[in-house]
């Protein structure tokens, strides 16, 4: 079945504890980003990845890093976290695609991370 | 940048009725795509329909439509026959693509709760 998978789906944690959250998509997708959520402020892009080694910023990038070492994977990465990361997060991921193509982003189940 | 607003926090429509969200949005590129996409209870997020900016005939698909004016830059999405399952949050969305036709950065509206009455 061809899915975007987020781990875990559910964590909290305290402020300052390094943390990871992984996404993996078996699509075989050049393109993934990470999303965060929250009320009243809709969808904001943290980053994306073009293909392997290639990321670029968001809108909201700061405190998080991201890695893409592997074509399937785009771990989301916070060094220290603090509550105003808390935050439902979104993975997705899409075929990069041809000029004039347009290409369907799959969305995760979505890792609501909580920060005390 | 690029912006993007919905201006409705909340609608509620009568089951069966039709409902209009509305979307406007900033940008001063020439190519990219529009999206509308619903988020239910479950909080998946699920694509209900695009529209690429250089076809001028508005989107369909199924009981969703869209009124795209370009050069007003507004993306409003038409619900005609409303279910209860339409009952959901929804997000306007822009993006657009790289040289190679890929995406480069998505930018979301803060989404309007939609209520279907029965």
């Amino acid at each position: 079945e061809a899915q975007v998978t987020q781990n875990p789906r559910y964590l909290i944690t305290v402020t300052g504890k390094k943390l990871t959250v992984t996404c993996s998509q078996n699509m075989n997708h050049e393109y993934m980003s990470w999303y965060r959520q929250d009320p009243g402020l809709g969808l904001r892009q943290i980053y994306y990845s073009m293909n392997v080694e290639v990321t670029d910023k968001g809108d909201v990038p700061e405190g998080y890093k991201v890695s893409r070492k592997e074509k399937r994977n785009f771990p989301l990465i916070l060094e220290s976290p603090s509550p105003n990361q808390t935050s439902l997060y979104f993975c997705a991921s899409s075929i990069w695609g041809t000029s004039g193509t347009y290409n369907e982003q799959f969305f995760g189940p979505g890792t609501r991370l909580t920060v005390l | 940048a690029q912006t993007v607003t919905q201006s409705q926090p909340e609608m509620s429509v009568q089951e069966a009725e039709t409902v209009t969200l509305s979307c406007t949005y900033d940008t001063s590129e020439s190519d990219y795509y529009l999206f509308w996409y619903k988020q239910p209870p479950s909080r998946q997020m699920i694509l209900v329909i695009r529209q690429e900016a250089y076809k001028q005939q508005n989107a369909t698909e199924n009981r969703f439509s869209v009124n795209f004016q370009k050069a007003a830059k507004s993306f409003s999405l038409k619900i005609s026959d409303s279910q209860l399952g339409d009952a959901a949050m929804y997000f306007c969305a822009y993006s657009v693509l790289g040289n190679s036709g890929g995406y480069q950065k998505v930018t979301f509206g803060t989404g309007t709760k939609l209520q279907v009455i029965p």
